[in-house]
């Protein structure tokens, strides 16, 4: 079994539609988590870091549901720069674990 | 600040010859350098982690006489692939750990190897 678990996808969505997808991880042991963006042939780069209660930065929305192992974003308001492939990201121990990642094309 | 550099951002080579993949972190020491692997539309693998001055240690199925790893400064760590052959054409991304800090990791751009 995957480490981290995410749909690939693609999810094709409209300017200013709302998106939402998850990843599931198998380490229950699992620390710290986060989302990050990785565009066609480039490095990920940190999205935000996942917290126990949620968190919210502008237009992007993150849960973490422990008892469950999944952790969800939702974007809202999708602007075309929001293309890219979103990276489930789990460390434990010091180590990250990705997921293949989600791909997500807004069209205008 | 927290800037990874990598170099050569790609290489194309014939099957058999060793390419060598450098990483740098410009403007930070870092103790601790990994490198990933990344085939097309599959997710980043660990490949080996570096700590600087002693031996990498090496994922799971990673032969470490075919991945070199050099980590001899606080500012740079070198990958060798050995006689490349063409499954060995990925993506190599590398990240680095501040001196002190446990928990971040900084990603350089990624180098993309082409084995003929």
């Amino acid at each position: 079994r995957k480490e981290v678990e995410q749909d690939p996808g693609p999810f094709n969505v409209p300017e200013g539609a709302t998106v939402a997808f998850n990843c599931t991880y198998s380490n229950s042991a699992s620390q710290s988590f986060f989302w990050y963006r990785q565009d066609c042939r480039k490095e990920p780069k940190l999205l935000m870091s996942v917290y126990s209660s949620g968190n919210e930065d502008g237009r992007f929305t993150a849960q973490l549901n422990r008892a469950s192992q999944y952790i969800s974003l939702l974007i809202r308001d999708s602007k075309l720069s929001d293309s890219a492939t979103y990276l489930c990201v789990v460390r434990s121990d010091y180590k990250l674990s990705f997921g293949a990642g989600t791909t997500v094309t807004v069209r205008a | 600040g927290a800037v990874v550099s990598q170099h050569p951002s790609r290489v194309i080579c014939k099957s058999g010859t060793s390419v060598k993949i450098e990483c740098r972190s410009l403007d930070f020491q870092a103790t601790t350098m990994f490198w990933y692997r990344q085939f097309p539309k599959q997710s980043l693998m660990l490949m080996a982690t570096s700590n600087e001055g002693s031996k990498a240690t090496y994922e799971q199925g990673v032969e470490k006489d075919k991945f070199l790893i050099n980590h001899a400064s606080l500012t740079l760590s070198t990958l060798t692939v050995t006689s490349a052959h063409p499954e060995d054409s990925s993506f190599y991304i590398c990240s680095a750990r501040a001196s002190g800090d446990l928990l971040g990791q900084f990603f350089g751009p990624g180098t993309r190897l082409t084995v003929l």
